[in-house]
């Protein structure tokens, strides 16, 4: 198994609302990651999870609230969000560098097909 | 600062080869990556190319980097209408190779 799967694929929600985002992958991966895409431009780190400790937060806002219940699965929580969060957020998990001999891997990250946020 | 920059659209016939054009910024990156985004989904690794070399092939892409300029490109031969997408270069943030800064990435349409 070698997907990143995501889910919800759309959600509408409005700006008083509670809603998550999941993420789940079966590779054995120690690395999960949260990225925002705005239309026409490239992806922006939100967060990244290393063995299931929050590793790096990109200064993001905190009506964003990352989760990591365990090594295979990853929240995003959503909460008093606004009208110009709306875009499409990418999961991505990798191999932890410390797992490969030599201590660096190739860093390569899976990515799963996104989930498209739209707050109205 | 942190932008890498690319090319924003690139138009080629179909057999042609294209050339994608990606320049970088930080010296100390150990991988660049090209991914591949079709329309509505996810990033998909094409390539990659470890920081002590200058070229790497793989099947009908060609990957060249020029660390004194910090210019990455990649070369798809023989490109075809499926190879129509948006390309992005990315680079590893020094050793730490957990951060990955994309591109602003190259639209590639192919026409018959």
């Amino acid at each position: 198994d070698t997907e990143v799967t995501q889910t919800p694929k759309h959600l509408v929600m409005g700006m008083t609302n509670k809603k998550s985002l999941k993420c789940e992958q079966h590779m054995g991966h120690r690395a999960m990651y949260w990225y925002k895409q705005k239309a026409k431009k490239p992806p922006e780190l939100m967060f990244v999870y290393s063995y299931e400790k929050l590793s790096i937060n990109e200064s993001v806002p905190s009506r964003f609230s990352p989760e990591c219940p365990n090594s295979s699965l990853l929240n995003l929580h959503l909460h008093a969000l606004q009208p110009e969060d709306s875009a499409l957020y990418l999961c991505a998990s990798s191999q932890d560098r410390s797992e490969v001999a030599g201590g660096l891997n190739t860093g390569e990250l899976f990515f799963g097909e996104g989930s498209r946020l739209t707050v109205l | 600062g942190e932008d890498v920059e690319q090319s924003l659209f690139l138009s080629v016939r179909e057999g042609d080869s294209s050339v994608i054009n990606c320049t970088y910024t930080d010296s100390s990156s150990t991988y660049l990556y090209w991914y591949k985004q079709e329309p509505g989904a996810g990033l998909q690794l094409l390539t990659y190319i470890f920081s002590n070399m200058d070229m790497k092939q793989d099947q009908r892409l060609t990957v060249l980097l020029n660390k004194k300029d910090k210019h990455l490109s990649l070369r798809i031969a023989d490109t075809q209408t499926g190879d129509s997408a948006i390309y992005f270069c990315a680079e590893s943030m020094g050793y730490n190779t957990d951060k990955l800064i994309f591109g602003t990435g190259t639209r590639l349409q192919v026409f018959p």
